[in-house]
């Protein structure tokens, strides 16, 4: 596709529920990240990805979050039992640059919502 | 005290006048500075990208760099109703992380 594509773009959950949020990066791009963005504020950073795997995860909040990326390309963001302050856009971008970030692409998010 | 302070707005200005957007940093490691446009329900899209200190310009946008006093800012000139949107400041120290300020709320009204 043209651009970083994420799916769903809406997703409401109950307290508690089990999510995936998937990302197709644009063609060809080896590094992918996946950040939140809370009402308000700026996209805060989670996890980094230079091909199929995870080069950075420190801004994973805690061990409920999990992101994949088994054939370098479709990035899944998994959430356990989650709770009501996960709520956020999860936003994933694309770059075609490895060590730099300054050329990264960023797909329209997805919403979630837990209820 | 967040490692990128951006004021949040909203900053509300008539056309055609010359707009200044700023962040101030705390991380001297900081060597790559950007400006994102974010319009609502989308994801943020790169507008300038600044290596150190100087200056980068591109059309109506300006891109300025203090790498000593810490401060960074975007003018935009001659601003139109589309450039109403939220601009985020975002940095990295050499890494794939980005650290992003909170935004500024921009409406640009005819």
């Amino acid at each position: 596709g043209a651009g970083v594509s994420q799916t769903p773009s809406n997703k409401v959950t109950e307290k508690g529920k089990y999510v995936e949020l998937r990302c197709d990066p644009i063609s060809g791009h080896t590094a992918l990240y996946w950040y939140r963005q809370s009402l308000g504020q700026g996209p805060e950073f989670l996890i980094y990805f230079q091909g199929t795997g995870a080069a950075d995860d420190s801004g994973l909040p805690n061990d409920r979050f999990f992101a994949v990326r088994p054939e370098g390309s479709v990035s899944t963001l998994k959430i356990q039992r989650t709770e009501r302050g996960d709520s956020a856009v999860y936003l994933c971008a694309s770059s075609a640059k490895q060590g730099l970030n300054t050329e990264a692409f960023f797909g329209q998010g997805t919403r979630l919502t837990v209820v | 005290q967040k490692e990128v302070e951006q004021d949040p707005g909203p900053l509300s200005v008539p056309e055609g006048a010359i707009v200044s957007l700023n962040c101030t940093y705390s991380n001297s490691a900081f060597q790559y500075f950007m400006w994102y446009r974010q319009y609502s329900r989308k994801g943020p899209e790169l507008l300038m990208y600044t290596y150190s200190s100087g200056n980068k310009e591109d059309g109506r946008f300006t891109a300025q760099v203090d790498k000593s006093s810490k401060y960074i800012s975007l003018f935009i000139r001659d601003s139109q109703p589309s450039d109403s949107a939220t601009y985020l400041c975002a940095m990295a120290g050499g890494y794939n992380k980005l650290i992003f300020g909170a935004g500024t709320r921009l409406a640009v009204h005819p």
